[in-house]
């Protein structure tokens, strides 16, 4: 049962253009919705959060949007750079402090 | 303090043998968290501990998987008898207690594991 789905595995994005990455998730009772970036052979680096009591979060050229009642979440990057090549990953949070993750999506940034 | 370290890099084994990993936390978190990423998925919560304690432990660690953190700093996973289906990247994650914007959750680099 995948709490935190991501539909679309990868993503390429002409560099200055904007990126969307999708989320979607099916508990309504989570509370707190966070961004990973993670390079090959390294951990996940977080990224952005948001929690539910917000619509919006922004941090310099990423923004996290919350759509609770479609339990949907976007990150939007504007402009896309190509070191913002990398999976990403949603996740949120559960009780007891640990995340469920999404599969992640791979967005390639075309210089 | 380099952030959370964690030992091997990577490992191969041969099926039936046992495999121990070795996680050292950011020094001042009193959380340590253990998940298992397989290719194509996210990480899954395995478990985790909070000082020496164990709090929790997902359905995924079978009677074969094994964690301590004797005494509240760095952390072991073993696992016995490795099957193929273990193979995966193992990522140690350590935090704070304390809520802030993240939770405080920094990852290691992992260990992938290969069982043949």
């Amino acid at each position: 049962d995948q709490q935190v789905k991501q539909n679309s595995p990868s993503l390429s994005v002409q560099e200055g253009r904007i990126s969307i990455l999708n989320c979607d998730y099916t508990n309504s009772m989570f509370d707190y919705f966070l961004w990973y970036k993670k390079y090959p052979a390294e951990g996940p680096t977080f990224l952005i959060s948001i929690s539910s009591i917000k619509d919006k979060n922004e941090d310099g050229r990423f923004t996290v949007f919350l759509n609770k009642s479609a339990k949907h979440l976007s990150l939007h990057i504007v402009p896309s750079q190509p070191g913002d090549s990398a999976v990403y990953f949603c996740a949120v949070l559960n009780t007891g402090n640990q995340f469920y993750f999404g599969t992640g999506t791979s967005l390639t940034v075309i210089p | 303090d380099t952030g959370v370290s964690q030992n091997p890099r990577h490992k191969i084994t041969k099926r039936g043998q046992n495999v121990t990993f070795r996680c050292d936390p950011i020094s001042e978190h009193n959380r340590l968290y253990w998940y298992r990423q397989t290719l194509g998925q996210g990480p899954e919560f395995l478990t985790y501990f909070q000082n020496e304690a164990q709090l929790e432990k997902s359905r995924l660690l079978s009677d074969r998987f094994s964690a301590e953190r004797p005494k509240g700093s760095f952390s072991t996973l073993e696992i016995q008898r490795t099957e193929q289906g273990d193979s995966a990247m193992y990522l140690c994650a350590s935090s704070l207690a304390v809520k802030i914007p993240n939770y405080g959750y920094t990852f290691g680099s992992g260990t992938r594991l290969t069982v043949v």
